[in-house]
């Protein structure tokens, strides 16, 4: 199957600075990323939308001027954590859809997740 | 809204047990479903899917059947093996073909010899 690199896989981080996620689809291009969080013990949760070439669509409550996405390329988004808190704390996963094309309906690849801690 | 409620974990059991992961979800309309299977130290993988009504969805021995009725999923295997042991999420994509899943906050599956 199609392929999602995530990285760094994790990363500790002192409060107050900013952190930058990537995520590459391999072997496939992909015009759209998602990036979702997951606290412990909870499920995924939507943060944002990313499209290549165009603005990230944020989720309600979702602070963009916190969480900045780039999609410069078919093959990389990009998820930059600034100026990070404690509560920041979390494991951050993206996932790409290959084309609108393809009959699978919601069919995402996941990359392995970044954990970051905010010390 | 859409939203999806799973069963809550951890389960487990002895291999070549019969595993059962309860699924429901509310949503609008006729949502796809999904099982998506997390290994340690993986990304998230599709597992199987349905994408209409009594559908039966499967992969590696595992099922589940889109029941509309009781907005139900169910995901289920007969012999459970030791590689198995992985967190499984249930999860839905609303209709009118949105991209957004919606998941379920995963059950961590244990398979001991």
């Amino acid at each position: 199957g199609a392929v999602v690199s995530q990285h760094p896989s994790w990363v500790i981080c002192k409060s107050g600075t900013s952190v930058k996620i990537e995520c590459r689809s391999l072997d496939f291009q992909a015009t759209t990323m998602f990036w979702y969080r997951q606290f412990p013990k909870q499920s995924l949760m939507l943060m944002a939308t990313s499209n290549e070439g165009s603005k990230a669509t944020y989720e309600q409550g979702v602070e963009k001027d916190k969480f900045l996405i780039n999609h410069a390329s078919l093959t990389l988004s990009t998820l930059t954590v600034t100026s990070a808190h404690p509560e920041d704390s979390s494991f951050y996963i993206c996932s790409a859809r290959i084309n609108r094309a393809r009959r699978d309906t919601g069919e995402l690849f996941f990359g392995e997740g970044s954990r970051l801690t905010v010390l | 809204g859409n939203s999806v409620t799973q069963m809550e974990g951890p389960v487990t059991l002895s291999e070549e047990a019969f595993l059962t992961i309860n699924c429901t979800y509310t949503a609008t309309g006729y949502p796809s479903l999904f099982w998506y299977v997390q290994y340690p130290g993986e990304g998230l993988q599709l597992l199987l899917k349905a994408t209409k009504a009594d559908d039966k969805g499967s992969n590696k021995g595992f099922e589940a059947t889109y029941r509309k009725e009781t907005t139900s999923f169910h995901l289920e295997k007969g012999s459970v093996q030791v590689s198995d042991s992985a967190v499984y999420f249930c999860a839905l994509s609303p209709q009118g073909g949105s991209e957004k899943l919606v998941f379920g906050k995963g059950t961590k599956l244990t398979v001991n010899p």
